[in-house]
């Protein structure tokens, strides 16, 4: 069982538009929520991460917003561009372990 | 980039057969993960260490087991490879064991099973 949902699986937006992608979880003794971006062929790499004590992060185009109540958060990516295009997995840390959403391929237009 | 070299980065094998993929780092990063990817599951962990010979298992660890005998290779291990164990592998590490830490992944390791 997929210990954190991701959603939606895949993502067309126009270039100069705004991507949203949102992840759930259950488990309350995560302490950790990093989302990754991996290109075609690449391993992923670290985007921006959140501590649950926080309700936003942003960092330029980027930001993640959280509600710890609902045990959601999400990443918003603000005027994409088609350099964007890639696949985003939100993942979420417990105790050395990492555990990823199923990913979200995003494909910006030009 | 981080120091991390996956080898092999492509292998094609048989069913039944033994099969080994390295992770190498220059980094000195204390913990070491091997992630599973396949379409619609995302990354799954496999098992990771803390250390040298010091290891744990992730969510998929069944037919795989892992060994560390220094800081910088960790080595996973399919015993006997199986269809379902087509996939593409990537190690992590990470300097850390405090939550708010990195992952640097390697670039995969591309296996299939026939």
């Amino acid at each position: 069982q997929q210990q954190v949902k991701q959603s939606p699986q895949s993502l067309i937006v126009q270039k100069g538009g705004i991507s949203i992608i949102n992840c759930a979880y259950e488990n309350t003794a995560f302490d950790y929520f990093p989302w990754y971006q991996q290109f075609p062929g690449k391993g992923p790499a670290l985007l921006i991460a959140i501590r649950p004590d926080v309700s936003e992060k942003k960092e330029g185009r980027f930001t993640i917003s959280f509600n710890k109540s609902a045990k959601q958060f999400s990443l918003h990516i603000m005027d994409s561009q088609p350099g964007d295009s890639a696949t985003y997995f939100c993942a979420a840390h417990n105790f050395n372990k990492f555990y990823f959403g199923s990913g979200t391929k995003l494909n910006v237009k030009p | 980039d981080a120091g991390i070299t996956q080898s092999p980065r492509h292998k094609v094998t048989e069913t039944g057969t033994p099969v080994t993929l390295r992770c190498h780092q220059t980094e000195n990063h204390r913990y070491m993960y091997w992630y599973r990817q396949d379409p619609g599951h995302g990354l799954r962990l496999i098992h990771y260490s803390y250390g040298v010979k010091d290891t744990d298992k992730g969510e998929v660890s069944d037919g795989y087991s892992v060994s560390r005998s220094k800081t910088e290779d960790f080595l996973l291990t399919l015993e006997s490879a199986t269809s379902s164990q087509t996939s593409v592998y990537f190690c992590a590490i990470s300097e850390s064991g405090l939550a708010y830490r990195e992952l640097f992944f390697g670039e995969g390791s591309r296996l299939t099973v026939l």
